[in-house]
């Protein structure tokens, strides 16, 4: 079975004090990690796709690599708008989206 | 990406009644998706939903609790019948923009449902 386990469950950032959140997962053939960010009360907005090991990809203060076991956010001199839920999904057969419980991050000003 | 709008935005309902949650795409995918995201919950797929052919529904999910309809590439219903306060959640509709290996799943702004 398809397993997503992110953590921490929630990080406290102060604005500029950069940090990583873990996404650890188990597939049967991963087509792709997905991360998205949501905010209360919206859907989730789509933030990447990586497809193999060694992937990275970069987006304003946020990049996503890739392992064979787990993928990192990194996110780099955080601001107060970063604040929000992440989430990390994973992909195997079919078009179906695994998602981990997700990471609450709040940066402080 | 995808612009995808869903009616109603949020509903407050009486247990046994059911609610048919709309969802609208800006152009034409041939996979749709229903999602429920419970209280502090992350998101569990209900069902995929392909024009012209029956929902496919994941385990836990039966079509006599949830039928889907997909009329045409641009549109999906997805109906909670018979309510109960354990249906309250955010229900939300995801389309597959992606070509090929190429994957991006993009999600509507959600149903904020609560069973009284």
């Amino acid at each position: 079975e398809d397993q997503v386990t992110q953590s921490p469950e929630a990080l406290r950032l102060q604005e500029g004090e950069s940090s990583s959140l873990n996404c650890s997962y188990t597939v049967s053939g991963l087509r792709g990690l997905f991360w998205y960010r949501q905010d209360p009360g919206k859907g989730p907005e789509f933030l990447f796709t990586l497809y193999s090991a060694g992937e990275e990809k970069e987006k304003e203060r946020l990049k996503a690599t890739l392992t064979k076991k787990e993928s990192f956010l990194h996110i780099t001199a955080p601001k107060p708008e970063d604040s929000a839920t992440y989430l990390c999904a994973v992909q195997a057969g079919g078009n179906k989206l695994v998602f981990g419980a997700g990471t609450i991050l709040r940066v402080k000003s | 990406s995808a612009v995808i709008s869903q009616k109603p935005s949020r509903d407050i309902c009486q247990r046994g009644t059911s609610l048919t949650i709309q969802c609208q795409v800006d152009s034409q995918v041939t996979m749709m998706f229903w999602y429920r995201q419970q209280p502090g919950q992350s998101l569990t797929l209900i069902a995929t939903a392909n024009q012209g052919s029956e929902a496919t529904y994941e385990s836990g999910f039966v079509i006599d609790k949830f039928p889907i309809s997909r009329p045409n590439l641009t549109f999906s219903t997805l109906t909670v019948s018979n309510m109960s306060p354990e249906d309250s959640s955010i229900y939300l509709c995801s389309v597959d923009r992606g070509q090929g290996s190429y994957n991006e799943q993009f999600f509507g702004p959600g149903t904020r449902l609560t069973v009284l």
